[in-house]
């Protein structure tokens, strides 16, 4: 069963440190979200590439988040610098797009848990 | 992106079908209507996904009347495995999609 998945699983660390998630996509796949998830805000998208590029982004502050996907089998998020605020689950999920018909559902990894204190 | 309403939380006895009523009155004619499953700590799981009428699969049957306003997952016998979070998302079926994921709906099945 193809999985998408993400490193690291759990990741605490003291504000102000930069903080790098990773995510590998399904194989095949020309589409890649990031959200987080807070027991306040739900799930919250932040950023959606498709073939690599990013196509929206604005759900993520600029000033502190960056998202790249520097290759077809890799997408990271970056905090810089990390705050308490911070602390939530983040999911990558990835999904294939067709001109026709409907897309494929979207399938996302088990997360990473970000604690900054 | 079409807004949707579904109840926060729900219990159910094992055994029980339970249903879970998804509002979506302002869907557009290119939407499609697709449910979300989420455990604790795990991503969300694509459960099923449907346009009109009715889809099953192994796992549950979508219900979706002829004025598209309102969906209706169903779920046959649940047991205690089945507590989890669920989510009614609608979306455009082509192209360029993004999944606005609302509260969702907390199920409780009890022993």
């Amino acid at each position: 069963d193809a999985r998408v998945t993400q490193t690291p699983r759990h990741k605490v660390t003291e504000m102000g440190q930069e903080v790098t998630m990773r995510c590998q996509p399904i194989l095949g796949h020309n589409t890649v979200f990031w959200y987080r998830q807070t027991m306040m805000q739900g799930l919250e998208l932040l950023a959606y590439f498709r073939n690599r590029a990013p196509l929206d982004d604005s759900g993520m502050p600029k000033d502190r988040f960056s998202a790249e996907m520097p290759d077809a089998t890799l997408a990271t998020l970056k905090i810089q610098p990390s705050e308490p605020r911070d602390s939530a689950v983040y999911f990558c999920a990835s999904g294939s797009t067709r001109d026709r018909g409907v897309n494929s559902p979207l399938h996302f990894g088990n997360g990473t848990r970000l604690t900054v204190t | 992106l079409a807004k949707t309403t579904q109840p926060i939380s729900m219990d159910s006895y094992e055994g029980q079908e339970v249903n879970i009523t998804c509002s979506h009155n302002n869907i557009a004619t290119n939407d499609y209507i697709t449910w979300y499953q989420q455990f604790p700590s795990q991503g969300p799981r694509f459960i099923i996904q449907g346009y009109k009428t009715k889809v099953t699969n192994e796992v549950a049957s979508l219900f979706i009347p002829a004025d598209r306003k309102s969906s209706t997952l169903s779920l046959p016998r649940v047991s205690l495995s089945d507590t989890a979070v669920y989510y009614c998302l609608v979306y455009s079926g082509a192209g360029s999609y993004q999944l606005t994921f609302g509260k969702g709906t907390k199920l409780s099945v009890i022993p």
